[in-house]
C-alpha cells in the first residue's frame, strides 16, 4: 500500500514568490491535513480537508491556502512568501474522521527555502 | 494550546531506559504520539484514549493521567533504533469532527553504543 506521497520533496524561492506543494494521500484516506515544522516552532497545524472541504484552520495568515480535489489530492499554496516560510511542510492522511481516535499518516514533506 | 514536553533532548546507551512527559494546560481528549526520524516522515506509535490507559509498542509503552492532563512515553532497553524525535499530539476541540492536532515541541532522543 503506497504511503502519502508529497511533490516536490526541496525547493528554493525568492521572497515574493509563490509556491504551490501537492500531496498524494493513502488510497481510501478522505481526511488530508498540513502542518509546517520548524525547529523552534515544531509541527503547527495549518488545515484540513475533507471530501473537498476545509473542515479546520490553524493561525496562519491569509496567503496560506489550500484545496482538495476530488480524488483526494490536495494542494496547498503560499503567496507572497517570507523568510519566515523556510521549514518543511508535511501533509498527512487519516482513514479516521475524528482525531480523537484516528492516526495521521504523513508524508516526508516538502522542505521550502525562501531566500 | 501547544503541549510541553520534557525533556527536550537525551542521550541514552543502548540497553538503557528513558520517560519522555507531555503535560497540557488543557483538558486532553486523547493522547498521541509519534517519532521521527531524521529525514523520514513521523511515523505514528500509539493513541492513548482513556484516563489511566497504558498502551504498549514493543519495548515503548505510555500511560495517560486525564487529571494530570499528561502523559509519558516510556522507552525501556533502548536499541538504537530508537534514536529520533518523539512528538505528543493532542487533538483539539475542533478534533472531534476533524483531524487538528496541537504537537509538542518534541524530544530528541539518541541512542549510542
Amino acid at each position: 500500500k503506497a504511503g502519502v506521497t508529497q511533490t516536490p520533496r526541496y525547493l528554493i524561492k525568492t521572497r515574493g514568490q509563490q509556491v504551490t506543494l501537492s500531496c498524494s494521500p493513502i488510497s481510501g484516506h478522505r481526511s488530508v491535513s498540513w502542518y509546517q515544522q520548524t525547529p523552534g516552532q515544531g509541527l503547527q497545524f495549518l488545515f484540513e480537508y475533507f471530501s473537498e472541504t476545509q473542515r479546520n484552520k490553524g493561525n496562519f495568515p491569509g496567503r496560506f491556502s489550500g484545496r482538495q480535489f476530488s480524488n483526494s489530492r490536495s494542494e496547498m499554496n503560499v503567496s507572497t512568501l517570507e523568510l519566515g516560510d523556510s521549514a518543511l511542510y508535511l501533509c498527512a492522511s487519516s482513514l479516521r474522521t475524528s482525531g480523537v481516535t484516528g492516526e495521521l499518516f504523513f508524508g516526508e514533506g516538502s522542505r521550502l527555502t525562501v531566500l | 494550546q501547544q503541549p510541553v514536553q520534557s525533556p527536550q533532548a537525551v542521550i541514552l546507551r543502548e540497553g538503557e531506559d528513558a520517560v519522555i512527559n507531555c503535560s497540557s494546560s488543557k483538558a486532553l481528549y486523547s493522547v498521541h504520539w509519534y517519532r521521527q526520524k531524521h529525514g523520514e516522515a513521523p511515523v505514528f506509535l500509539m493513541i492513548l484514549l482513556k484516563g489511566g490507559e497504558q498502551k504498549g509498542h514493543e519495548k515503548i509503552s505510555a500511560s495517560f493521567n486525564e487529571k494530570k492532563q499528561q502523559s509519558s512515553l516510556y522507552l525501556t532497553a533502548s536499541q538504537l533504533s530508537y534514536s529520533g524525535t518523539y512528538f505528543c499530539g493532542t487533538p483539539s476541540m475542533a478534533g472531534w469532527t476533524g483531524n487538528q492536532f496541537y504537537f509538542g515541541t518534541g524530544t530528541s532522543l539518541t541512542v549510542i553504543p
